[in-house]
């Protein structure tokens, strides 16, 4: 089983404040994805990372893949209400099968 | 472009019956998977198919059960339900193969309760 385990599992913070979001495994992924789950909804792709270092930015979101391709973060500038929701990490290994994260729930408080 | 459709989206059963969910994927999409998410657990993969062939499946028992039809639409089966077995059901369509890193296109989920 290709465990990843996310942390914290919960976050509440202010409006306007940053936050990062950790997601480490002990197996080697080929691409590693963020998603973004609302109450009541399924989740939805933010961004793929695959190349081991890499650095993507979205508006105030930037995710970082591990140089060794087995941990990533989210980073969030000037965190908003709307970020508010469960962030996953999901690992694609060679195979082409799906792991997701442990979850973390963040709540932005106005 | 309509998104992952799944039926229905409550479910209340009792112990011992079987159900049925269904997942009409994105038009195009040839894969689906699905996966079961709960509070203690988060998301675990179920089981994936393409064209008609499970591809993929996770560490279930066989009382969850899956197919896939010709037009890519697919049902999953869980018999002899369990009070554990509430849930979120989660369906997932992905353009497989596709040129580059596979992603997944999820819908709102079916909500089943045992009880």
């Amino acid at each position: 089983t290709q465990l990843l385990e996310q942390s914290p599992q919960f976050l509440s913070i202010q409006e306007g404040e940053n936050l990062t979001v950790y997601c480490n495994s002990s197996s080697v992924f080929s691409s590693l994805q963020w998603y973004r789950q609302e109450p009541g909804e399924g989740p939805v792709l933010l961004v793929t990372v695959v190349t081991g270092g890499e650095v993507k930015k979205l508006k105030r979101l930037t995710f970082q893949f591990g140089d060794a391709r087995k941990d990533s973060s989210l980073h969030i500038t000037a965190a908003q209400p709307g970020d508010t929701g469960l962030y996953l990490c999901a690992g694609q290994n060679t195979g082409n099968q799906f792991y997701f994260g442990t979850g973390t729930s963040l709540t932005v408080i106005p | 472009k309509a998104g992952v459709t799944q039926t229905p989206r409550y479910l209340i059963k009792t112990r011992g019956q079987q159900v049925t969910l269904s997942c009409s994927p994105i038009s195009g999409h040839r894969s689906v998977s699905w996966y079961q998410q709960t509070p203690g657990q988060g998301l675990q993969f179920l089981f994936e198919y393409f064209s008609e062939t499970q591809r993929n499946k996770g560490n279930f028992p066989g009382r969850f059960s899956g197919r896939q039809f010709s037009n890519s639409r697919s049902e999953m089966n869980v018999s002899t339900l369990e009070l554990g077995d509430s849930a979120l059901y989660l369906c997932a369509s992905s353009f497989y193969p596709s040129a580059g890193v596979e992603k997944l296109f999820f819908g709102s989920g079916t909500q089943l309760s045992v009880l």
